[in-house]
């Protein structure tokens, strides 16, 4: 299984890009990229999902280096509706077994 | 829009109580998973199933039990009751093909007493 690694926590002020770096060294060829969003007391939220290189929409953009061990997610101008619990998750939906949530990264802006 | 819900957002239960929690989707996905998440252990796979009547065993199986009769519906059913389940429980699905995400509910919050 590809476990992840992130950071615990993170803070950052309104305004600011933040960068949260994912950590996936035994991804295996199939599995593709994934981050959610979780806010308090609701169910995770899909933001964005990446095989390689970069991706981008209205809401981040993920990094994606060659050798796919790693992965960025990029949040531009964050607000304090950032505030959240942002997971990093690999693997292959066919499969549901495949797909390990780590303990995520707990984002905090501040004003 | 996809639309995950469940059938309770809180439960209070005691130990030793059958408790069922269902989960219906309306987006004819094949996918659909159960999820307990507990402070500082993320989100862990509890079982999930593929197709109607098929389920496997995700990381942590033992104490709960599944049933999927129809496609929209999954039920995670806790045989005996017991204080460490106390968590959230989320369920989600997915369509089957190989990157599709997981859409999730809005999570039912269960105590054992």
């Amino acid at each position: 299984l590809a476990k992840t690694t992130q950071p615990i926590s993170m803070d950052s002020y309104e305004g600011q890009e933040v960068n949260i770096t994912c950590s996936h060294n035994n991804i295996a060829t199939n599995d593709y990229i994934t981050w959610y969003q979780q806010f308090p007391s609701q169910g995770p939220r899909f933001i964005i999902q990446g095989y390689k290189t970069k991706v981008t929409n209205e809401v981040a953009s993920l990094f994606i280096p060659a050798d796919r061990k790693s992965s960025t997610l990029s949040l531009p101008r964050v607000s304090l509706s950032d505030t959240a619990v942002y997971y990093c998750l690999v693997g292959d939906s066919n499969y549901g077994q495949n797909f390990v949530f780590g303990p995520g990264t707990r984002l905090s802006v501040l004003p | 829009d996809v639309k995950v819900t469940q059938s309770s957002r809180y439960l209070v239960k005691r130990t030793g109580e059958k408790v069922f929690l269902e989960c219906v989707q309306d987006m004819d996905h094949e996918n659909m998973f159960w999820y307990r998440q507990d402070p500082g252990l993320g989100l862990r796979l509890i079982y999930f199933s593929y197709d109607v009547k098929m389920k496997e065993k995700g990381d942590i199986p033992e104490g709960y039990s599944v049933s999927r009769e129809k496609k929209e519906r999954f039920s995670l059913i806790l045989e005996s009751a017991s204080t460490n389940q106390t968590s959230m429980y989320l369920c989600a699905s997915s369509l089957t093909s190989r990157k599709e995400t997981q859409y999730f509910g809005p999570g039912t919050r269960l105590l054992v007493l």
